[in-house]
């Protein structure tokens, strides 16, 4: 199974700054149809998590323009440019490439 | 509105067959696949399984042994079955819309009890 490792575990930002996550996997994500299945998704406190990031770097309907992502392969970040209160919670990466799935295992976004 | 909610019992014993359903609207199961992902508590999130359009299913290795999901199209209906569950299966179970996630439920609760 693919095993992606993400990084920080954690994360303190003060509002209006820029953070970036790190998703590693242990196998590229590059799909044999020629898309990479790399989502971000956000789980705020209580809450069901909600996709911010499809296939590496596509913004979901409704998600804020400072959220972006970026990588190929077996490298992906996610930044948020300019944090705002709303956006702590939980971020997780996943990939949809190859079956099983899995997901990261969260960045939790604190707010200083 | 695509929709997704989760329903079954809160309470199941541990050796115990679990059953969830996940009724979905605004989008048809011959179109979408429906993945499965629980959360234990204070864990992070752990894809179970799909269920695809054309009905295949794939299933988390550590979990195949003892798990199974179904449809009934017709109802835009997914079903979980587990069995022999154990304490550590206690967790909030979501069903969440084909491989990009883009639509979630709620979640169920569902708590094993020794």
């Amino acid at each position: 199974d693919v095993v992606l490792t993400q990084t920080p575990p954690t994360l303190s930002a003060t509002i209006g700054q820029s953070v970036s996550i790190s998703c590693r996997s242990s196998q590229s994500l590059l799909h044999s149809n020629g898309n990479t299945y790399l989502h971000w998704l956000l789980q705020r406190p209580g809450q069901s998590p909600q996709l911010l990031i499809y296939s590496v770097s596509r913004l979901e309907s409704g998600v804020p323009n400072r959220f972006s992502g970026s990588g190929s392969g077996t490298d992906f970040t996610l930044k948020i440019s300019g944090v705002e209160a709303e956006d702590l919670g939980v971020y997780y990466c996943v990939q949809g490439t190859h079956a099983p799935f899995t997901f990261g295992s969260g960045t939790k976004l604190e707010i200083k | 509105q695509v929709q997704l909610k989760e329903s079954g019992p809160v309470l199941v014993q541990a050796s115990e067959t679990l059953s969830l359903t996940c009724t979905v609207s605004g989008f048809s199961l011959t179109n979408y696949g429906v993945i499965w992902v629980r959360q234990p508590p204070g864990k992070g999130l752990e894809w179970m399984g799909i269920i695809w359009r054309n009905g295949n299913t794939d299933y988390n290795s550590a979990l195949k042994s003892r798990l199974s999901i179904n449809r009934d199209t017709s109802k835009s209906q997914v079903f979980l079955k587990m069995n022999s569950l154990q304490t550590d299966d206690t967790a909030i179970y979501y069903c969440t819309r084909d491989y990009v996630m883009d639509a979630w439920g709620q979640g169920a609760s569902v708590t094993v009890s020794s």
